[in-house]
């Protein structure tokens, strides 16, 4: 089956600072979408984006789907911003299932 | 707004017992899906239906059956807990990208439900 894979799998930061989060993965997909998982343990959606560039206030996504892998950017990081963010997968197969990435957990200091 | 509900936010089960757990959706989704998320295993597949009556083995399905007798509702079933199955469930439903072309096929999830077999 499709692996998906994300780096880097902890991050820790400062407030204030900029981040790359990677997600890659081994075989066509349908869609991709990011979410973060907040402290009670509830995934919030943040991006569905199966290609190009989306922006949503201090986070940006961009995925290249002829490469797999997409990104997922954060700007002037707060931290509010903390927890873990996952990319998934809907693999292009007879069934829309949804495969995860491991997460990378993000930590955000004041 | 699509809304994805668990029945329960928190559950205690003895060993041997069957439990259910139980999610609704709202927005006429053709699929449903059940997770199990533990510490430094992610989130993994147990089953995921994509039409009423119909389901599908996820990557982790033994211990746990499926029913899906309503499009809306998705639940999962562990006909005798067990310690092993103490974790994190979570549901979600996403539309089929079987249809119009158009569609979005971004996948919702409900609050979660810890689950604590002892």
């Amino acid at each position: 089956g499709i692996q998906v894979e994300q780096s880097p799998p902890d991050l820790i930061l400062q407030e204030g600072a900029n981040s790359t989060l990677r997600c890659n993965f081994s075989d066509s997909v349908n869609n991709l979408q990011w979410f973060h998982q907040n402290p009670w343990g509830q995934l919030i959606n943040l991006f569905y984006i199966p290609s190009g560039t989306k922006q949503n206030g201090r986070l940006s996504a961009t995925t290249v789907a002829t490469e797999r892998y997409s990104l997922l950017y954060i700007s002037s990081s707060q931290t509010t911003d903390s927890g873990v963010y996952f990319c998934a997968v809907d693999q292009k197969t007879s069934y829309d299932k949804v495969i995860f990435g491991p997460g990378t957990s993000l930590s955000v200091i004041p | 707004d699509v809304k994805v509900t668990q029945s329960s936010r928190y559950l205690v089960k003895r060993t041997g017992e069957k439990v259910f757990l139980e999610c609704v959706q709202d927005m006429d989704h053709e699929n449903m899906f059940w997770y199990r998320q533990d510490p430094g295993l992610g989130l993994r597949l147990i089953y995921f239906s994509y039409d009423v009556k119909m389901k599908e083995k996820g990557d982790i399905p033994e211990g746990y059956s499926v029913s899906r007798e309503k499009k809306e509702r998705f639940s999962l079933i562990l006909e005798s807990a067990s310690t092993n199955q103490t974790s994190m469930y979570l549901c979600a439903s996403s539309l089929s990208h079987w249809g119009l072309v158009s569609r979005g096929t971004e996948a919702f999830f409900g609050q979660g439900t810890r689950l604590t077999v002892v």
